[in-house]
């Protein structure tokens, strides 16, 4: 099994709290990722990283920030979260190490923004 | 819109019949992948294609990249019970940027 955590698992919060979640891979992989999935929408990228200080944004980074300064760890910030942030949130890796380019998910993350 | 789009976006099948499931974008996908998810549950590997034309087979599910590297397909031969959940696939749209993209999924349902 690949080495990747995501911390919390579940969190209820109120709107205009920060709030930040925590991907913890032990695999050395270099690109991690972040997704929300929604009812039909599938899986969204938010922003993905390709090494350490290396981020850019995906598909719905408006309103999220991310940030990575060691190879292990990838957080994801809500500044001021709203309630069009509820949502069921994956952090993925990848890379050419040990586990070959396969994509790698978390358990995932239910946040919910009340 | 989403990069990759899926068809059709729910499915509904007989137990024993075959399906199929498409992965459509208007853009070269350099590595697809498919995924399934159980209901409220994390995602399972299934399948990575790259190169055009490229054909895997896993138990009664196969998968299949076209020539031109722009939709693939996923189908499934005498569909069990076990198959019901979300299809998802993935693919990185930009040469070597790793910056992988997935569809809405397809939501399928086996009627005993």
């Amino acid at each position: 099994d690949a080495g990747i955590t995501q911390s919390p698992r579940h969190k209820v919060t109120e709107t205009g709290t920060p709030v930040t979640l925590r991907c913890h891979q032990t695999e050395n992989h270099r690109y991690m990722y972040w997704y929300r999935q929604d009812p039909g929408h599938g899986l969204r990228l938010i922003h993905y990283s390709y090494g350490v200080k290396d981020t850019d944004k995906g598909e719905v980074s408006d309103g999220y920030s991310v940030s990575r300064s060691k190879t292990e760890d990838f957080l994801l910030t809500l500044e001021s979260a709203t309630s069009s942030q509820t949502s069921v949130y994956f952090c993925a890796i990848t890379g050419t190490g040990r586990l070959g380019r396969e994509l790698f998910f978390g358990e995932g993350s239910r946040l919910t923004v009340l | 819109s989403q990069e990759l789009e899926q068809s059709p976006q729910s499915l509904i099948v007989q137990e024993g019949k075959n399906l199929t499931i498409n992965c459509t974008s208007s853009k070269t996908l350099y590595g697809l992948y498919w995924y399934k998810q159980k209901y409220g549950e994390g995602l399972i590997f299934l399948m990575m294609l790259q190169k055009g034309g490229e054909e895997k087979s896993h138990e009664k599910i196969t998968a299949k990249l076209d020539e031109k590297k722009q939709q693939s397909s996923l189908h499934i031969t005498a569909s069990q019970p076990s198959h019901a959940g979300i299809y998802l696939c993935g693919a990185d749209i930009i040469q070597g940027a790793q910056k992988l993209v997935f569809g809405q999924g397809t939501r399928l349902t086996i009627n005993p």
